[in-house]
């Protein structure tokens, strides 16, 4: 495809379930990045792969998040038990070249998922 | 931990009026400085970007930034503003590889 998609679009969940979000990023695109954003506040951190590694998951905010790209593509943002807290917009975010020393590539985002959680 | 500040969270403008965003980072190495907007149901999308060279940065649809290393700053600026350019801004900085840190975004009106 030509951009970052992601799916669902809109998701409801119930305090205590389980969600999965799914991303795809740009075709050939080595870095992924999730960030989760706040009403009214900018994206925050949450991890990113090169490839199918996972580099950096400082900015889960618990053991309930989980997130893999197990084939160097697609990757899957899971939250378990899901909390009110959790209810934010979550992006998705890859680029071509590898996000390593001072110089990061352009990020390309996708639409998000809104998560709301009652 | 790098942080970002925008200073302006709501601007309200008329078309031609002059624009300048805040942002101001801290950390005290050697940065990248982002500046991305989201126009109304739209994704984030890259406005502009500094890595190194000619501190004043010109990107898309006639903006430019300025990266003052005194300052910690990279504001954004545009002479003269349009309608079409309502939208939120955020500014971000990356010190170390992959992880960005964005500032909670100036929502821009531009009155016709």
């Amino acid at each position: 495809g030509a951009g970052v998609s992601q799916s669902p679009r809109y998701k409801v969940a119930k305090r205590g379930q389980d969600v999965a979000l799914r991303c795809d990023p740009i075709s050939g695109h080595v870095s992924l990045f999730w960030y989760q954003q706040a009403l009214g506040q900018g994206p925050e951190f949450l991890t990113y792969f090169q490839n199918e590694a996972q580099l950096d998951k400082s900015g889960l905010p618990s053991d309930r998040f989980f997130a893999e790209r197990p084939e160097g593509s697609v990757s899957t943002l899971k939250i378990q038990r899901t909390q009110q807290e959790d209810s934010a917009v979550y992006l998705c975010a890859s680029s071509p070249g590898l996000a390593g020393g001072l110089r990061t590539d352009t990020q390309y985002f996708g639409p998000g998922t809104r998560l709301t959680v009652l | 931990a790098q942080s970002v500040s925008q200073h302006n969270h709501h601007v309200i403008l008329s078309e031609a009026a002059s624009l300048e965003l805040g942002c101001n980072y801290s950390y005290g190495g050697t940065v990248n400085l982002f500046w991305y907007v989201q126009y109304p149901g739209q994704h984030l999308q890259l406005l502009l970007k500094y890595f190194s060279g000619d501190p004043l940065v010109k990107g898309i649809k006639g903006f430019e930034a300025e990266f003052i290393k005194s300052k910690f700053s990279f504001n954004l600026r545009k002479p003269s503003v349009q309608w079409s350019d309502t939208a939120e801004y955020f500014c971000a900085v990356n010190a170390y590889a992959g992880k960005s840190t964005f500032g909670d975004g100036t929502t821009l009106t531009v009155k016709p």
